[in-house]
């Protein structure tokens, strides 16, 4: 099945700076990769996706790449705010099995 | 956008007692919702998938007797911890996506989640 490997588990990065958060996934046929945001306590809230038929999608501050080849998948945050600080989470798609497959997560802190 | 709400957010029950979480889509019907648990500083790990008018689909290694659902309309999928211990005190979050979407490839909407404590 699927599997979904996510780097750093832990950026701290100051205001304004730009955060990567990585991952990869094992499934060739994954095909639908969003990301979550989630706050102490609270539920994930969905940030930003991407499909395997686009390699970038932007949302202002916020970016996903997707490489399908080296099967690899980035968020991107610039000019970071403290209120950016939080737990992400990567997600994979796959059609084997019909579930979506999470990272380990990224606790992101941005210093003032 | 897509709201889904989650009932109780907290709740402490004693060792041996049931307790109830109820997910509701507000704004949209859902005839797929899921349920994920989640423990202090670990990722969400899937544990059921709730379909409207059939029986729930469990991940392996779950215990359908034990964690009980039921998705009786469109709107509403509840999850049941029978028997609980404090082994199971975690955080429970449920999600649906909307309908229309193709298979499960569609964004999926969470709810604020239910932390359980079992003493």
């Amino acid at each position: 099945g699927e599997n979904v490997e996510q780097h750093p588990s832990t950026l701290s990065v100051q205001e304004g700076d730009s955060a990567v958060i990585k991952c990869t996934y094992s499934d060739s046929a994954s095909n639908y990769f969003p990301w979550y945001k989630q706050e102490l306590g609270k539920g994930p809230q969905l940030i930003i996706d991407i499909r395997s038929n686009v390699g970038e999608k932007k949302d202002q501050r916020i970016a996903v790449t997707l490489n399908k080849t080296a099967k690899h998948f980035s968020l991107h945050i610039t000019e970071t705010q403290p209120e950016d600080s939080a737990v992400y989470f990567c997600a994979a798609f796959g059609n084997q099995g019909g579930k979506l497959i999470f990272g380990q997560g990224t606790e992101l802190s941005v210093k003032p | 956008g897509a709201v889904v709400s989650q009932h109780p957010s907290r709740v402490i029950c004693k060792s041996g007692t049931s307790v109830k979480i109820e997910c509701r889509s507000l704004d949209f019907q859902a005839t797929t919702m899921f349920w994920y648990r989640q423990f202090p500083k670990q990722s969400l790990m899937l544990m059921a998938t709730s379909n409207e008018g059939s029986k729930a689909t469990y991940e392996q290694g779950v215990e359908k007797d034990k964690f009980l659902i039921n998705h009786a309309s469109l709107t509403l999928s509840t999850l049941t911890v029978t028997s609980a211990h404090p082994e199971d005190s975690s955080f429970y979050i449920c999600s649906a996506s909307l309908p229309g979407a193709s298979s499960y490839n569609s964004p999926l909407h969470f709810g604020n989640g239910t932390r359980l404590t079992v003493t």
